[in-house]
């Protein structure tokens, strides 16, 4: 049973343009929304989070959106940089218990 | 480097042999967090500690492994027996005492091979 879901298993765009990366959820218990960047042979790096009480957070080029009647969440990239090329994880979690629940992943290639 | 340290980066062992992983959290940090990666797949998350106790264990398989997070020291990630399928990217993570909306932050993981 996938609670987390990202359902593009890759995304390839050209630089200077938005990279939008999506995710979907089934647990409603959820109430905290991340997403990591994770390159080859290194560990999930964390980009930008989201509670469930906000609609939208903003860290310089990211933005996560939050749609919790869709339970939906997605990660803009604004402008796409080729170094952002890696696998990108959405993650959740409920205040009750903080194990994360992780997608699968979107391989993102920024094209210079 | 005041990040997540795992140690070792990799590891082999031969079937039924024992594991041991090893993972300093971040200074200030008083949670850690055991995910398992297997390849083409998200992290599954395996257990979490706070020091000397155990308070989520609920990803951990019932036989073989065992974690511990001492009063002095890194947490251990042990496995004994290993088989093939134990072969996998370990992840340890640790986040802030305070707060249940804190971020985790990852160490570069050790990657288990089982000859």
């Amino acid at each position: 049973d996938q609670q987390v879901k990202q359902n593009s298993p890759s995304l390839s765009v050209q630089e200077g343009r938005i990279s939008i990366l999506n995710c979907d959820y089934t647990n409603s218990m959820f109430d905290y929304f991340l997403w990591y960047k994770k390159y080859p042979a290194e560990g999930p790096t964390f980009l930008i989070s989201i509670s469930s009480i906000k609609d939208k957070n903003e860290d310089g080029r990211f933005t996560v959106f939050l749609n919790k009647s869709a339970k939906h969440l997605s990660l803009h990239i604004v402008p796409s940089q080729p170094g952002d090329s890696a696998v990108y994880f959405c993650a959740a979690s409920d205040t009750g218990r903080r194990a994360l629940t992780f997608g699968s992943g979107t391989r993102l290639q920024v094209q210079p | 480097n005041a990040g997540v340290m795992q140690n070792p980066r990799h590891l082999v062992r031969r079937r039924g042999q024992e594991a041991r992983l090893r993972c300093s959290p971040m200074k200030g940090h008083s949670h850690v967090y055991w995910y398992r990666q297997l390849p083409e797949e998200g992290l599954k998350f395996m257990v979490y500690l706070q020091k000397e106790n155990i308070i989520d264990e609920s990803g951990m398989p019932k036989e073989r492994f065992s974690a511990e997070f001492p009063k002095e020291g890194p947490s251990i990630l042990r496995i004994q027996q290993v088989v093939r399928g134990d072969s996998a990217a370990y992840f340890c993570a640790s986040s802030l005492r305070t707060g249940s909306n804190q971020p985790q932050h990852f160490g570069d993981g050790t990657r288990l091979s089982i000859l």
